[in-house]
């Protein structure tokens, strides 16, 4: 099946600091990708949407300018949490689409981030 | 949006026993659904799938059944197993370019 990779799989930062995490499709092609969060015990939330050259849609709620969104190629999708604070650890999830096909979506393994 | 404080509801089974997971899902228009496995510190790894114009599908040891008229989806997995110990999150999306949709979870525990 098709493998999509996330890095880095865990990540300790300090509160103010920027953290960048990469969501790369390994065996195919993804016009699309999509970045989730997800609390203890709780649902994935989608944060936002992202296709390839243009800008990410993000859910009401979600702060653009905190949780920047690039996806320059159609196998590299990034997020950054920027000046991160304790609130801001989470699990965080990628997933990407095939562009051949409408509905699947492949998950990554996720990002723990922790912010201190 | 969920309530601060709720947690997962848990599904608790003997080793061997059928487990029947349920799911409400929200939006009527919706025309796919999955479910999905989740173990701890993963991500979501895919069970099975069903798309609207059917009312159950089958895999290896896993059905998913689909009632749109109450728009309720279930998950059967035949002789639970300890490796079936997971979170399990159903998740629907209208075909097309919107993104999934996931339901709050449920936690299936497996008594050996």
């Amino acid at each position: 099946g098709a493998v999509v990779s996330q890095h880095p799989s865990r990540v300790i930062c300090k509160s103010g600091t920027s953290v960048k995490i990469e969501c790369r499709s390994l065996d195919f092609q993804a016009t699309t990708m999509f970045w989730y969060r997800q609390f203890p015990k709780k649902s994935l939330m989608l944060m936002a949407t992202s296709n390839e050259g243009s800008k990410a849609t993000y859910e009401q709620g979600v702060e653009k300018d905190k949780f920047l969104i690039n996806h320059a190629s159609l196998t590299l999708s990034t997020l950054t949490v920027t000046s991160a604070h304790p609130e801001d650890s989470s699990f965080y999830i990628c997933s990407a689409r095939d562009q051949g096909l409408a509905y699947e979506q492949y998950f990554g393994p996720g990002t723990r981030l922790t912010v201190t | 949006g969920e309530s601060v404080g709720l947690h997962l509801p848990t599904l608790s089974v003997q080793e061997g026993d059928n487990s029947i997971i349920n799911c409400a899902y929200s939006n009527s228009a919706s025309d796919y659904f999955i479910w999905y496995k989740q173990e701890s510190g993963k991500g979501p790894q895919f069970i099975i799938d069903i798309r609207s114009n059917m009312d159950k599908r089958q895999g290896q040891r896993v059905t998913v059944l689909l009632n749109k008229t109450v728009k309720h989806l279930s998950l059967q997995i035949a002789a639970t197993q300890p490796g079936d110990s997971a979170v399990y999150f159903c998740a629907e999306n209208i075909v097309g370019n919107t993104p999934l949709v996931f339901g709050k979870g449920t936690r299936l525990s497996v008594i050996a």
